[in-house]
C-alpha cells in the first residue's frame, strides 16, 4: 500500500509568482485535504476535495485554489504569492468524506516566498 | 468561533508519565483527534475520541470530556523518541465535519 506522496519537497518562489503543489493520495482514499502549517503553528485547513469536488473550505482567499483528478490525486494552486505564504503545505487523505476519520498526511512541500 | 488551547512546551524525563492538556471552544464537533509530529515530518494519527471517557492504546491514552470542553493525552513510560509536537484537533459539526481545526501543538522534550 503506497502512502501519501507530495511534490516537490522544497520550492522557492518570488512574490507575485504562481505555484502548483501536487499530492497523490493513499490507495483507496477518495478524500484529500490541504493544510498550511507555519513554523511553530498547527496545520490550518485550506480546503477538502471529495470525488473531484471542493467539499469544504477554510479562511483562505480565492487565490488559493485546487483540483482533484479521477485517480483522486490533487493539486493546490496559489496565485500572486505573498511573503506570508511561506510555510509547509501538507496534503492529507482519508477514506471517507468529512472529518470523522483518521487522516494520513504526506511529507509536505516547504514553500519559501522571497 | 473555534479555539483550541494547548501548552506551548513541556519537558519530562525518560520513563516518566506526562499529561498534555487541550481545551477547546466550539459549538459542537464530531470527535477530537490527537496527532504526533516530529520535527520536519508530517503529523501521524494517535487517537480519536467521540464519546466521553478514556481510550487506551498501548503507552498512549486519550481522554475526552465534552461537557468540560477538555481533553488530554497521557503518555506513559516515556522514551526519547517521544520528543515531538502533539497536536489536538477537532472537526466542528457546524462546518459539516469537513474542516479539521488544529491547535498550535505542544512541544514535548524528553530528557534522559
Amino acid at each position: 500500500e503506497t502512502g501519501v506522496t507530495q511534490s516537490p519537497t522544497h520550492l522557492i518562489k518570488t512574490r507575485g509568482q504562481q505555484v502548483t503543489l501536487r499530492c497523490s493520495s493513499q490507495s483507496g482514499h477518495n478524500t484529500v485535504s490541504w493544510y498550511q502549517q507555519a513554523l511553530g503553528q498547527g496545520p490550518q485547513f485550506i480546503f477538502q476535495y471529495y470525488r473531484e469536488e471542493e467539499n469544504g473550505r477554510g479562511n483562505f482567499p480565492p487565490r488559493f485554489s485546487g483540483l482533484q483528478f479521477p485517480n483522486y490525486s490533487s493539486e493546490l494552486n496559489v496565485n500572486a504569492l505573498e511573503l506570508d505564504d511561506s510555510a509547509l503545505y501538507l496534503c492529507a487523505s482519508s477514506p471517507i468524506s468529512g472529518g470523522a476519520d483518521e487522516q494520513f498526511f504526506g511529507p509536505g512541500t516547504r514553500l519559501t516566498v522571497l | 468561533g473555534q479555539n483550541i488551547d494547548q501548552p506551548t512546551e513541556m519537558t519530562a524525563t525518560e520513563g516518566a508519565i506526562v499529561q498534555i492538556n487541550c481545551t477547546y471552544q466550539t459549538s459542537g464537533f464530531n470527535g477530537l483527534f490527537w496527532y504526533q509530529q516530529h520535527a520536519g515530518e508530517a503529523p501521524t494519527f494517535l487517537s480519536y475520541n467521540v464519546l466521553d471517557g478514556l481510550e487506551e492504546k498501548g503507552r498512549f491514552s486519550s481522554f475526552l470530556s465534552r461537557s468540560k470542553g477538555y481533553s488530554y493525552l497521557l503518555l506513559k513510560e516515556l522514551q526519547m523518541k517521544d520528543s515531538a509536537s502533539y497536536l489536538c484537533a477537532v472537526s466542528p459539526a457546524d462546518t459539516g465535519g469537513f474542516k479539521t481545526i488544529f491547535g498550535a501543538g505542544t512541544r514535548l522534550f524528553v530528557k534522559a
